[in-house]
Protein backbone atom coordinates (compact mmCIF):
# COMPACT_ATOMS: atom_id res chain seq x y z
CA UNK A 1 0.00 0.00 0.00
CA UNK A 2 0.85 3.82 -0.72
CA UNK A 3 3.04 5.12 2.29
CA UNK A 4 3.55 8.80 3.20
CA UNK A 5 6.20 10.37 5.26
CA UNK A 6 6.44 13.61 7.69
CA UNK A 7 8.57 14.39 10.11
CA UNK A 8 7.27 14.33 13.36
CA UNK A 9 7.69 17.70 14.11
CA UNK A 10 8.79 20.54 12.62
CA UNK A 11 9.72 24.30 14.82
CA UNK A 12 10.25 28.22 13.64
CA UNK A 13 10.00 31.07 15.31
CA UNK A 14 7.15 33.59 14.71
CA UNK A 15 7.50 35.49 11.27
CA UNK A 16 9.50 32.74 9.80
CA UNK A 17 8.31 30.42 7.25
CA UNK A 18 7.27 26.95 8.26
CA UNK A 19 7.78 24.21 5.49
CA UNK A 20 6.49 20.70 6.25
CA UNK A 21 7.25 17.63 3.96
CA UNK A 22 5.52 14.37 3.06
CA UNK A 23 7.28 12.20 0.85
CA UNK A 24 6.00 9.31 -1.09
CA UNK A 25 6.76 7.40 -4.20
CA UNK A 26 6.36 9.41 -7.17
CA UNK A 27 3.84 11.80 -5.04
CA UNK A 28 3.84 14.55 -8.20
CA UNK A 29 1.86 12.28 -9.82
CA UNK A 30 -0.95 12.09 -6.95
CA UNK A 31 -3.00 15.19 -5.98
CA UNK A 32 -2.04 16.10 -2.18
CA UNK A 33 -4.80 17.89 -0.01
CA UNK A 34 -2.89 18.85 3.51
CA UNK A 35 -5.25 19.21 7.00
CA UNK A 36 -4.83 21.31 9.98
CA UNK A 37 -5.58 20.01 13.37
CA UNK A 38 -5.43 22.03 16.80
CA UNK A 39 -5.63 19.88 19.83
CA UNK A 40 -9.34 19.00 20.75
CA UNK A 41 -10.65 20.01 17.26
CA UNK A 42 -11.48 18.48 14.34
CA UNK A 43 -9.26 18.97 11.47
CA UNK A 44 -9.36 21.48 8.55
CA UNK A 45 -8.20 21.09 5.16
CA UNK A 46 -6.23 23.68 4.63
CA UNK A 47 -4.33 23.74 1.44
CA UNK A 48 -5.86 21.02 -1.31
CA UNK A 49 -5.24 19.75 -4.91
CA UNK A 50 -1.20 20.34 -4.36
CA UNK A 51 -1.75 24.01 -3.75
CA UNK A 52 -5.14 25.54 -4.03
CA UNK A 53 -6.70 26.62 -0.63
CA UNK A 54 -10.35 26.30 0.54
CA UNK A 55 -11.81 29.80 0.85
CA UNK A 56 -11.35 31.53 4.40
CA UNK A 57 -7.36 29.94 4.65
CA UNK A 58 -5.15 32.98 4.90
CA UNK A 59 -2.53 33.14 2.05
CA UNK A 60 0.02 32.32 4.14
CA UNK A 61 -0.59 28.86 3.50
CA UNK A 62 0.81 27.46 0.09
CA UNK A 63 1.96 24.12 -1.39
CA UNK A 64 3.77 22.21 -3.96
CA UNK A 65 4.18 18.78 -5.22
CA UNK A 66 6.95 17.20 -7.34
CA UNK A 67 8.77 14.52 -7.96
CA UNK A 68 9.01 12.53 -3.99
CA UNK A 69 8.12 15.46 -1.97
CA UNK A 70 4.88 17.82 -1.53
CA UNK A 71 5.45 20.67 0.71
CA UNK A 72 3.25 22.63 2.65
CA UNK A 73 4.68 26.24 3.44
CA UNK A 74 3.61 28.70 5.83
CA UNK A 75 4.64 31.79 5.97
CA UNK A 76 5.10 34.62 8.69
CA UNK A 77 4.39 31.98 10.65
CA UNK A 78 2.22 33.01 14.02
CA UNK A 79 1.23 31.52 17.24
CA UNK A 80 -1.98 30.20 16.32
CA UNK A 81 -0.69 28.49 13.43
CA UNK A 82 0.94 25.69 16.02
CA UNK A 83 -0.97 22.29 15.22
CA UNK A 84 -0.21 19.04 14.14
CA UNK A 85 -0.08 18.96 10.17
CA UNK A 86 -1.20 15.44 7.86
CA UNK A 87 -1.10 15.29 4.11
CA UNK A 88 -3.19 13.42 2.22
CA UNK A 89 -3.80 11.50 -0.74
CA UNK A 90 -6.30 9.27 -2.58
CA UNK A 91 -4.72 6.26 -3.72
CA UNK A 92 -5.97 5.27 -7.26
CA UNK A 93 -4.58 1.54 -7.17
CA UNK A 94 -5.78 0.40 -3.59
CA UNK A 95 -9.16 2.73 -3.80
CA UNK A 96 -7.32 3.80 -0.70
CA UNK A 97 -7.17 7.10 1.23
CA UNK A 98 -3.76 7.28 2.58
CA UNK A 99 -2.75 9.81 5.48
CA UNK A 100 0.93 10.89 6.31
CA UNK A 101 1.40 10.19 9.81
CA UNK A 102 1.07 14.06 11.17
CA UNK A 103 4.04 16.94 11.71
CA UNK A 104 3.67 18.89 14.88
CA UNK A 105 4.67 22.80 14.68
CA UNK A 106 5.90 24.11 17.19
CA UNK A 107 6.11 27.88 17.03
CA UNK A 108 8.96 28.63 19.32
CA UNK B 1 -21.55 25.36 5.05
CA UNK B 2 -22.09 21.78 5.57
CA UNK B 3 -22.97 21.13 9.47
CA UNK B 4 -22.29 17.31 10.24
CA UNK B 5 -22.54 15.81 13.73
CA UNK B 6 -21.81 12.03 14.90
CA UNK B 7 -23.75 10.33 17.00
CA UNK B 8 -23.53 6.67 18.58
CA UNK B 9 -20.17 6.44 20.51
CA UNK B 10 -19.93 4.66 22.96
CA UNK B 11 -18.44 1.86 25.20
CA UNK B 12 -18.47 -1.65 23.69
CA UNK B 13 -16.90 -5.08 24.91
CA UNK B 14 -14.74 -6.74 22.85
CA UNK B 15 -16.41 -8.70 20.15
CA UNK B 16 -19.55 -6.43 20.41
CA UNK B 17 -21.12 -4.13 17.72
CA UNK B 18 -22.22 -0.39 17.71
CA UNK B 19 -23.54 1.60 15.01
CA UNK B 20 -22.30 5.48 13.91
CA UNK B 21 -24.76 7.84 12.09
CA UNK B 22 -23.49 11.33 10.79
CA UNK B 23 -26.56 13.57 9.93
CA UNK B 24 -25.50 16.77 7.65
CA UNK B 25 -27.19 19.76 7.33
CA UNK B 26 -26.69 19.31 3.93
CA UNK B 27 -24.55 18.34 0.87
CA UNK B 28 -22.80 20.72 -1.62
CA UNK B 29 -23.75 20.48 -4.83
CA UNK B 30 -19.95 19.72 -5.49
CA UNK B 31 -20.75 16.14 -2.98
CA UNK B 32 -18.32 13.32 -4.03
CA UNK B 33 -18.43 11.13 -1.06
CA UNK B 34 -18.50 11.01 2.77
CA UNK B 35 -15.41 9.05 4.45
CA UNK B 36 -15.41 8.13 7.86
CA UNK B 37 -11.94 8.89 9.72
CA UNK B 38 -10.74 7.87 12.95
CA UNK B 39 -7.66 8.78 14.88
CA UNK B 40 -6.82 6.83 18.43
CA UNK B 41 -5.59 8.89 21.27
CA UNK B 42 -2.32 10.59 20.76
CA UNK B 43 -2.42 9.00 17.37
CA UNK B 44 -3.01 10.23 14.19
CA UNK B 45 -5.70 10.28 11.29
CA UNK B 46 -6.23 6.49 9.99
CA UNK B 47 -9.01 6.21 7.49
CA UNK B 48 -11.69 3.89 7.78
CA UNK B 49 -13.99 3.97 4.96
CA UNK B 50 -15.95 5.58 2.16
CA UNK B 51 -19.29 5.86 0.13
CA UNK B 52 -19.79 7.59 -3.29
CA UNK B 53 -22.58 9.91 -2.89
CA UNK B 54 -24.77 7.50 -4.95
CA UNK B 55 -23.49 4.34 -2.70
CA UNK B 56 -22.45 2.98 -6.27
CA UNK B 57 -18.86 2.25 -4.20
CA UNK B 58 -17.72 1.60 -1.32
CA UNK B 59 -14.30 0.99 -0.12
CA UNK B 60 -12.80 0.46 3.12
CA UNK B 61 -9.52 0.50 4.96
CA UNK B 62 -7.75 -3.01 5.55
CA UNK B 63 -8.36 -2.60 9.27
CA UNK B 64 -11.66 -2.99 9.20
CA UNK B 65 -12.49 -4.52 5.82
CA UNK B 66 -14.91 -7.41 6.27
CA UNK B 67 -16.02 -6.10 9.71
CA UNK B 68 -17.62 -2.73 8.84
CA UNK B 69 -20.18 -1.14 6.77
CA UNK B 70 -20.37 2.28 5.76
CA UNK B 71 -24.61 3.15 4.01
CA UNK B 72 -25.98 6.58 3.36
CA UNK B 73 -29.56 7.64 3.09
CA UNK B 74 -29.68 10.80 1.08
CA UNK B 75 -32.94 11.15 2.02
CA UNK B 76 -32.38 12.20 5.35
CA UNK B 77 -28.78 13.42 4.42
CA UNK B 78 -27.09 10.53 7.04
CA UNK B 79 -24.29 8.20 6.59
CA UNK B 80 -23.71 5.51 8.53
CA UNK B 81 -21.29 3.00 9.78
CA UNK B 82 -22.15 -0.27 11.59
CA UNK B 83 -18.89 -1.88 13.28
CA UNK B 84 -19.19 -5.35 14.25
CA UNK B 85 -16.36 -7.90 15.43
CA UNK B 86 -14.73 -4.75 17.68
CA UNK B 87 -11.39 -5.26 18.58
CA UNK B 88 -9.46 -2.97 21.63
CA UNK B 89 -7.23 -1.07 18.45
CA UNK B 90 -10.97 0.36 17.19
CA UNK B 91 -10.90 2.18 20.14
CA UNK B 92 -10.66 6.13 18.70
CA UNK B 93 -12.73 9.16 17.87
CA UNK B 94 -14.44 8.75 15.04
CA UNK B 95 -15.19 11.57 12.64
CA UNK B 96 -17.05 11.44 9.34
CA UNK B 97 -16.14 13.48 6.60
CA UNK B 98 -17.84 15.03 3.49
CA UNK B 99 -15.79 14.81 0.17
CA UNK B 100 -15.53 17.05 -3.12
CA UNK B 101 -13.46 15.53 -5.21
CA UNK B 102 -10.61 17.65 -3.77
CA UNK B 103 -10.05 16.46 -0.32
CA UNK B 104 -12.38 15.93 2.58
CA UNK B 105 -13.90 19.77 2.89
CA UNK B 106 -16.24 19.37 6.11
CA UNK B 107 -15.26 17.23 9.25
CA UNK B 108 -17.85 16.58 12.01
CA UNK B 109 -16.53 17.03 15.74
CA UNK B 110 -16.27 13.24 16.33
CA UNK B 111 -17.66 10.75 18.47
CA UNK B 112 -15.82 8.40 21.01
CA UNK B 113 -15.69 4.81 20.42
CA UNK B 114 -14.21 2.59 23.20
CA UNK B 115 -13.96 -1.17 23.30
CA UNK B 116 -12.86 -2.64 26.42
CA UNK B 117 -13.93 -5.38 29.02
Amino acid sequence: SYVLTQPPSVSVAPGQTARITCGGNNIGSYSVHWYQQKPGQAPVLVVYDDSDRPSGIPERFSGSNSGNTATLTISRVEAGDEADYYCQVWDSNSNHVVFGGGTKLTVL
Amino acid sequence: QVQLVESGGGVVQPGGSLRLSCAASAFTSSIYGMHWVRQAPGTGLEWVAFTLYDGSYKYYGDSVKGRFTISRDTSTNTVSLQMNSLRAEDTALYYCAHSSSSGLDYWGQGTLVTISS
